[in-house]
């Protein structure tokens, strides 16, 4: 069965620049998940779709992230535009349905300079 | 928010049991109790999941109390190659409540 895919695995951009970030999950997996995990912390959940529905963006920094999920099934997160502190791994995950297991991608990795 | 709180670390030697354990006061009656394991540069990976008293696997045991204030990982007979973060994340399945993974216990088993 094929994993949780992410494209593209490391990311060097400016300040104020924009970046996106794909993800396909698993298939038939209902629930997507895009997570934010800064060095030595914990992933931080910044929003999670049901289907091509959202069940919760309310950590999503509305004002530069966006993310769609138009099919119900890939998913793009965009940032625009970055700042020093977006520099991170984001992390996609998908799950039959919403807090079952989840299943993550190997994550891409942002840099901004 | 289904907020857990973990020992930041833990140090132990190869071939011995390591519990690892993860309090959830305010955990809700339909959520279940799941640990996930990460390694540098990988995305977290599931270890084993449970509602309430014992679950076992190949990998790990889960331990979870009367009260599921708290539950504990058990990884028997560790080697160097369980070292890394473990995170239990508390939440229901179908649930909108949002997932949150606390900081994590970083495992360094040592030879």
């Amino acid at each position: 069965e094929a994993g949780v895919a992410q494209s593209p695995r490391y990311k060097i951009i400016e300040k104020r620049q924009s970046v996106a970030f794909w993800c396909n999950p698993i298939s038939g997996h209902a629930t997507l998940y895009w997570y934010q995990q800064i060095l030595g912390q914990g992933p931080k959940l910044l929003i999670q779709f049901q289907n091509n529905g959202v069940v919760d963006d309310s950590q999503l920094p509305k004002d530069r992230f966006s993310a769609e999920r138009l099919k119900g099934v890939d998913s793009t997160l965009k940032i625009q535009p970055a700042k020093l502190e977006d520099s991170a791994v984001y992390l996609c995950a998908s799950s039959f349905e919403g807090g079952d297991i989840q299943y993550f991608g190997a994550g891409t990795r942002l840099s901004v300079l | 928010l289904a907020k857990t709180t973990q020992p930041i670390s833990m140090d132990s030697y190869e071939g011995q049991e390591v519990n690892i354990t993860c309090s959830h006061n305010n955990i809700a009656t339909n959520d279940y109790i799941t640990w996930y394991q990460q390694f540098p540069s990988q995305g977290p990976r599931f270890i084993i999941q449970g509602y309430k008293t014992k679950v076992t696997n190949e990998v790990a045991s889960l331990f979870i109390p009367a009260d599921r204030k708290s539950s504990t990982l058990s990884l028997p007979r560790v080697s160097l190659s369980d070292t890394a973060v473990y995170y239990c994340l508390v939440g229901g399945s179908g649930s909108a409540r949002q997932l949150t993974f606390g900081s994590g216990t970083q495992l360094t088993v040592l030879p």
